[in-house]
């Protein structure tokens, strides 16, 4: 079976612009992650998923970033507009609710915002 | 609220010797504890979870860990470090008893390098 999928791997982009980060998580998985990854903040947590309904999303850091699961085989996290500080790897976990704590993450999306 | 600390940023070992990476937990409730490793430019990957059972567990690629909740500690060793082993390793707690399942945070991580 494939891992989880992101796209882009990479990206890089202007101050202001749009950004949107896509993620396919493992088939029959029903919880999904996004967390986010920096040298000063190490792995946080962004938002997370449970049968494509956002359980929590306190960890999301102000309006500009949103996150939706309009299925249970896509996920996307946007970014609008996007600042320099909003620099980081971005990466996207799914598991099985019947696992704790097993997550399967993806490779990441490496963000770099100018 | 749990956290985690992971004491010391940096480990390096020579191949072959033994490999410790420590970890000191904080929950209000008897915790779940992960490690996971990092290759560069991957993902993390579950390398071993401590879920109320056996304290000593061992996970993939010849780690293990042992859980002691009079240190609040959940050290992660190898008796001899292979060149692959070179990776970053982050040590988790989820506090919750597991209803999260996966709503875990996450320590700053350590860096092992290995020596030939």
């Amino acid at each position: 079976d494939a891992g989880v999928i992101q796209s882009p791997r990479h990206e890089v982009t202007e101050m202001g612009q749009e950004v949107t980060l896509r993620c396919k998580p493992i088939s029959g998985h029903d919880y999904l992650f996004w967390y986010r990854q920096t040298m000063m903040r190490g792995l946080e947590l962004l938002i997370y998923f449970n049968n494509n309904v956002p359980i929590d999303d306190s960890g999301m850091p102000e309006d500009r970033f949103s996150a939706k699961m309009p299925n249970a085989s896509f996920s996307t996290l946007k970014i609008q507009p996007s600042e320099p500080r909003d620099s980081a790897v971005y990466f996207c976990a799914s598991s099985l609710s019947r696992v704790a704590g097993e997550l399967f993450f993806g490779e990441g999306s490496r963000l770099t915002v100018l | 609220a749990q956290s985690v600390t992971q004491l010391g940023s940096h480990v390096s070992v020579s191949e072959g010797a033994l490999v410790l990476l420590r970890c000191n937990y904080s929950s209000s409730v008897p915790p779940y504890l992960f490690w996971y490793v990092q290759y560069p430019n991957q993902g993390l990957q579950l390398l071993l979870k401590y879920t109320s059972a056996a304290t000593l567990v061992k996970g993939i690629n010849g780690f293990e860990a042992e859980f002691k909740k009079s240190e609040t500690s959940f050290h992660l060793t190898k008796p001899s470090a292979h060149m692959s082993d070179a990776a970053e390793y982050f040590c988790a707690v989820s506090d919750d008893g597991g209803t999260s399942y996966g709503k875990l945070t996450f320590g700053q991580g350590t860096i092992l390098t290995v020596h030939p």
